[in-house]
């Protein structure tokens, strides 16, 4: 069964950069398309992005050039940075695994981390 | 973006009741709607996806359909564990969107 980790720091100052890891365990992290999704406190999901193995990704735009996704493959973990964070950023951060629907082709998010709570404040 | 509105925003019932949750896209997204369930401070958790089939593990008294625009989520029989937020999502294109969610709680 695999199962994915979130870990980083929970209080990062504004203007300052954003970064998580995800480490995937009981699983290779090859094949498959890895997301990052968050929840503000109280609040609905947002979609951040997500990468596949390879390292192509594709990102929400309303987060504009401050969001990179990466990969390493030795390690089994990707990762998260978002930049010039402020007070709207501080949300529960998940990663999460794609799941393929083989007929049609589309995605799901199948497994998710556990999240972890990252405060934006001075 | 594509927009995904739930609707009730949230609900009370009982014990054994039937619940409907709605979710509308703002354009036609076939059948590419996915539904997830979580409770207080956990992570959300695959429910159906691609509309109507039933992810594995979950009991069966959670259905979906529709397709277009308008789906629906139905738990046949409400069980004391289902008392929960849910949320649709579209994966037709992205950026991915989320519903606001609907609360199920207890009448």
């Amino acid at each position: 069964q695999v199962q994915l980790q979130e870990s980083g720091p929970g209080l990062v100052k504004p203007s300052e950069t954003l970064s998580l890891t995800c480490t995937v365990s009981g699983g290779s992290i090859s094949s498959y398309y890895w997301s990052w999704i968050r929840q503000p406190p109280g609040k609905g999901l947002e979609w951040i992005g997500y990468i596949y193995y390879s390292g192509s990704t594709n990102t929400n735009p309303s987060l504009k050039s401050r969001v990179t996704i990466s990969v390493d493959t030795s390690k089994n973990q990707f990762s998260l940075r978002l930049s010039s964070v402020t007070a709207a950023d501080t949300a529960v951060y998940y990663c999460a695994r794609l799941e393929r629907e083989i007929q049609t082709g589309t995605y799901s998010l199948g497994y998710w981390g556990q999240g972890t709570l990252v405060t934006v404040s001075s | 973006d594509i927009q995904m509105t739930q609707s009730p925003s949230s609900l009370s019932a009982s014990v054994g009741d039937r619940v409907t949750i709605t979710c509308r896209a703002s354009q036609s997204i076939s059948s590419y709607l996915n539904w997830y369930q979580q409770k207080p401070g956990k992570a959300p958790k695959l429910l159906i996806y691609t509309a109507s089939n039933l992810q594995s593990g979950v009991p069966s008294r959670f259905s979906g359909s529709g397709s277009g625009t308008d789906f629906t989520l139905t738990i046949s029989s409400l069980e004391p564990e289902d008392f929960a937020n849910y949320y649709c999502q579209q994966s037709h294109s992205t950026p991915w969107t989320f519903g606001q969610g609907t609360k199920v709680e207890i009448k």
